[in-house]
């Protein structure tokens, strides 16, 4: 059966540090992979999506990267954070036709000081 | 303009109390309706997908429909380990293999003894 991992699971920040969120799918190749900001209140947003490696495209102009160094792994990664970027940060999987759900991750519990 | 509409925000029920959540759409073509259920801290849960109008899906106490431009969530005779947030979201048809997914905020649920 396929699985998703993501760490850390909560993680605390100062202003300006960097950033590197991993999460992994196993059981599963060639997937699509996602990752989402939740906030309170307002829903999921999606930050990027990959459908393979070394292809990412971003849905929000901000102060983050994504990248996919290999089939299974997804990184969300920031140089400098900002106190705007506290959130919860979800990664997600699905197969690659369409009309299927994405399987989401426990997700990462961004606080920044 | 949000796709999906979700009512009500919040819901109280008493233990045994059925009732629904309704997920309304205005994506011009659907590939797919989702159901997730979260629990706090957690990521969405995948419960049910539905694809065309009359189409019905059945889980314990959950039952899922769809219309031409709304889904109902129907709760039967709920616990408290039912209390969550309940996600809809839809896929529109587009050919694309990205099977992005348009969320709304949710339900949350509380059921109490």
């Amino acid at each position: 059966s396929q699985t998703i991992h993501q760490w850390p699971a909560t993680l605390v920040q100062p202003v300006g540090s960097p950033l590197s969120l991993e999460c992994t799918v196993e059981g599963t190749s060639n997937p699509n992979l996602y990752w989402y900001r939740q906030a309170a209140g307002r829903g999921l947003q999606l930050l990027f999506y990959s459908v393979g490696i070394g292809q990412i495209s971003s849905e929000v102009p901000q102060n983050l990267s994504a990248s996919r160094p290999q089939d299974r792994q997804f990184i969300l990664s920031s140089k400098k954070l900002l106190l705007s970027d506290s959130g919860f940060y979800l990664c997600a999987w699905s197969v690659l036709n369409g009309g299927q759900p994405q399987h989401f991750g426990d997700g990462t519990r961004l606080s920044i000081l | 303009e949000d796709q999906v509409t979700q009512s009500p925000e919040a819901l109280r029920l008493q233990e045994g109390e059925s009732s629904s959540l309704n997920c309304s759409y205005t994506v011009s073509g659907l590939r797919g309706l989702f159901w997730y259920r979260q629990d706090p801290g957690k990521g969405p849960e995948f419960l049910f997908t539905l694809y065309s109008a009359g189409e019905e899906k059945e889980k314990e106490r959950l039952k899922a429909t769809l219309t031409k431009k709304e889904s109902f969530l129907h709760i039967t005779a709920p616990k408290p380990e039912d209390s969550a947030t309940y996600l809809c979201a839809v896929q529109e048809v587009g050919g694309s293999t990205l099977g992005r997914l348009y969320f709304g905020r949710g339900t949350q649920l509380t059921v109490w003894p």
